[in-house]
């Protein structure tokens, strides 16, 4: 089964700055991967599929990028409503998928 | 805009099996278009897929869980259903029902928390 890894598994960080949260895969998977933002007591959103595509309503400061093992959120600059945890999730392995163990990103 | 609403019951004793609802609207759960998945997230934990139903019927588990899962689908009523035998307390978690199309869940339940306690 293909594992997935994130690094680092938290960070602080402040409004402004810029963060930068890497995935990596156990063995390629191609471009199949989404990542996810879940905020405390509620469902995780959809942010990128496609390790690069962003979905419609997500602000533009969220990139996805990496194909392959290796993968890359970024946010440009960090607002106080993206504090949060993210998780990647890979669907090369179909029928079966997989999600990362997530990144908690709070406040500095 | 489709929406889906988890709905069961929230607490569910040791060896019991644990049985929830997701009501689709906004859209057909019979659309050949997308998988209907559960998946689950202990306190304070990670994102953990179950498994998920087409609307014929045909479905895939995780291997981990296969041997005490059941997931059903009522095209009628635009539902489908999660069954959990001989839970414990490690099966305490907040439970989701997911849209999946093309591999990437698209809309998700709110969640329920079910706790598994004598």
């Amino acid at each position: 089964a293909i594992q997935l890894t994130q690094s680092p598994s938290s960070l602080s960080a402040s409004v402004g700055d810029r963060v930068t949260i890497t995935c990596r895969a156990s063995q390629g998977i191609s471009s199949a991967l989404a990542w996810y933002q879940q905020k405390p007591g509620k469902a995780p959103k959809l942010l990128i599929y496609d390790a690069s595509s962003l979905e419609s309503g997500v602000p533009s400061r969220f990139s996805g990028s990496g194909s392959g093992t290796d993968f890359t959120l970024t946010i440009s600059s960090l607002q106080p409503e993206d504090f949060a945890t993210y998780y990647c999730q890979q669907f090369n392995s179909y029928p079966l998928f997989t999600f990362g163990p997530g990144t908690k990103v709070d406040i500095k | 805009q489709v929406q889906l609403q988890e709905s069961g019951p929230g607490l569910v004793k040791p060896s019991q099996t644990l049985s929830l609802t997701c009501t689709v609207s906004g859209g057909s759960i019979s659309s050949g278009d997308y998988y209907w998945s559960w998946i689950r997230q202990p306190p304070g934990k990670g994102l953990e897929w179950i498994g998920y139903i087409y609307y014929s019927g045909s479905t895939y588990y995780n291997p981990s869980l296969k041997s005490r899962v059941t997931i059903s689908v009522d095209t009628s009523k635009n539902q489908f259903s999660l069954k959990l035998s001989s839970v414990t307390a490690a099966d305490t978690a907040v439970y989701y029902c997911a849209r999946i199309q093309l591999g990437i869940l698209d809309y998700w339940g709110q969640g329920t928390l079910v706790t598994v306690s004598s």
